[in-house]
């Protein structure tokens, strides 16, 4: 099975909040991230936890994470038309390897 | 400044056939990574790069896939005889040093009839 797992599509409301869920299989993973991949651009990377953190807030974005359950969420409040993208969630080991395994990304539609 | 670029954007070639993909990744970038990404799934490493020699190839499928990072900066993936199964797009990410935020270049869409 797959390392990282995510639903694949979440569509929500213009001004809503938006959650999308991650969970990983490796408990020796370090380092969780969240990136966002925009039709013909590049992945950019959002934002990233610590695995011996709980949560991490940057503006609109919020990460949790429940490290027994070995899950990851993105909040994204106040979802506007331009969060309209692919979100992946990838986990590194750290300790001299920090490539990011991702997960298959979840398609977030925002409509108005 | 300028981010990660490559060529091209676009490349159809015929099954069999040698490519060659070019990654040109910001300046000063000492980590280079290439990365493949298949249709509906996330980016698969391919192989990392640490100044001009390879730190980890283990992401490349087979010995049909080669990549080069002569001088420390620019890096061509190179596949030979390519089959159907390689239509993907390939994506190249430098840091700053290993341990650094990636920058994602906008990918060369490749596809092989």
């Amino acid at each position: 099975g797959e390392d990282v797992e995510q639903s694949l599509f979440l569509s929500v409301r213009e001004g809503d909040s938006s959650v999308i869920n991650c969970t990983y299989t490796d408990s020796s993973s370090t380092y969780l991230y969240w990136y966002k991949q925009e039709p013909g651009a590049g992945l950019q990377l959002l934002t990233y936890i610590f695995s011996n953190m709980d949560m991490k807030q940057d503006q609109r974005l919020t990460v949790l994470l429940n490290k027994k359950d070995k899950h990851l969420s993105l909040r994204i409040a106040d979802t506007q038309t331009g969060d309209s993208a692919i979100y992946f969630c990838a986990e590194s080991i750290g300790g001299g390897s920090y490539i990011p395994t991702f997960g298959r990304g979840t398609s977030l539609i925002v409509h108005p | 400044g300028a981010g990660v670029s490559q060529t091209p954007s676009n490349k159809v070639t015929e099954k069999g056939k040698y490519v060659e993909l070019r990654c040109d990744p910001i300046s000063g970038h000492t980590a280079l990574y290439w990365y493949r990404q298949s249709l509906g799934q996330g980016p698969e490493f391919l192989i990392y790069f640490q100044g001009t020699g390879a730190a980890d190839d283990s992401g490349l499928p087979n010995d049909r896939f080669f990549a080069v990072r002569p001088e420390g900066s620019v890096s061509t993936l190179k596949i030979q005889r390519t089959e159907r199964g390689d239509s993907a797009v390939y994506l190249c990410a430098s840091s700053l040093n290993e341990d650094g935020e990636q920058y994602f270049g906008p990918g060369t869409r490749l596809t092989v009839t």
